[in-house]
């Protein structure tokens, strides 16, 4: 069975500054990776996926996730914080070739302080 | 294309109540989900469907019935609401063409905001 975990529910950073949303999942088999961002009242968006064609992986919205076999990790991370950047964010997995419904993580809250 | 969308927006219903939530996909996708979102759980698979006339459980199945008569509907039941069903629910369907470059992704209706009082 797979399962996802989000290290932090609420991440907080300054305008301008990194960010970094850790994701780590549990798989038996190669997996397929996925970021959503959730706007608030709004359904979720794809930001990016992994699906073993390479494992840095670019997005919308100046996003990137690096795929890392050994640490079986997923962060997502982006240069400089926007204001704009503020919502939630969902990380998910399911199997190769995803026969198996996407396991989503509990989510992490991004605040951007101005 | 109008993609995923989810009727009603908005629902408060009493104990006991009864009510259906409506999906539909104009992509032609074959396989269509329902999740529930509550704070602190993330996304929690209610029940999903893998073609027409297909249904399975997912991780929160019960007080839910599902029926997918037509492959661009998906309808969520719920027979007898009760207060922990307050939620948001969400509607999700994905591409399993692996010609399409969008392979594998889900994508997702607006939701529908559900209270039982």
């Amino acid at each position: 069975a797979q399962s996802v975990t989000q290290l932090g529910s609420h991440v907080s950073v300054s305008e301008g500054a990194l960010v970094l949303l850790r994701c780590n999942y549990s798989s038996s088999v190669p997996p397929y990776l996925f970021w959503y961002v959730q706007y608030p009242n709004q359904g979720l968006q794809l930001l990016l996926k992994y699906t073993s064609a390479a494992t840095l992986v670019k997005g919308i919205n100046g996003f990137e996730a690096e795929f890392k076999k050994s640490e079986t990790s997923f962060h997502l991370t982006k240069p400089s914080a926007h204001m704009s950047d503020a919502a939630e964010y969902f990380c998910a997995v399911s199997d190769q070739p995803g026969n198996t419904p996407l396991v989503f993580g509990k989510g992490t809250r991004l605040s951007v302080i101005a | 294309n109008a993609g995923v969308t989810q009727t009603p927006k908005f629902r408060v219903l009493k104990t006991g109540q009864s009510m259906t939530l409506l999906c539909a996909q104009d992509m032609n996708h074959e396989y269509m989900y329902w999740y529930r979102q509550d704070p602190g759980m993330g996304l929690r698979l209610i029940h999903y469907s893998v073609g027409e006339g297909t249904t399975a459980k997912g991780e929160v199945p019960d007080g839910y019935n599902v029926s997918r008569l037509k492959k661009q509907n998906f309808l969520l039941g719920l027979e007898s609401a009760a207060p922990s069903q307050t939620s948001v629910y969400f509607c999700a369907s994905r591409v399993t063409t692996r010609t399409s470059g969008t392979y594998n992704e889900q994508f997702f209706g607006p939701g529908t905001r559900l209270t039982v009082l």
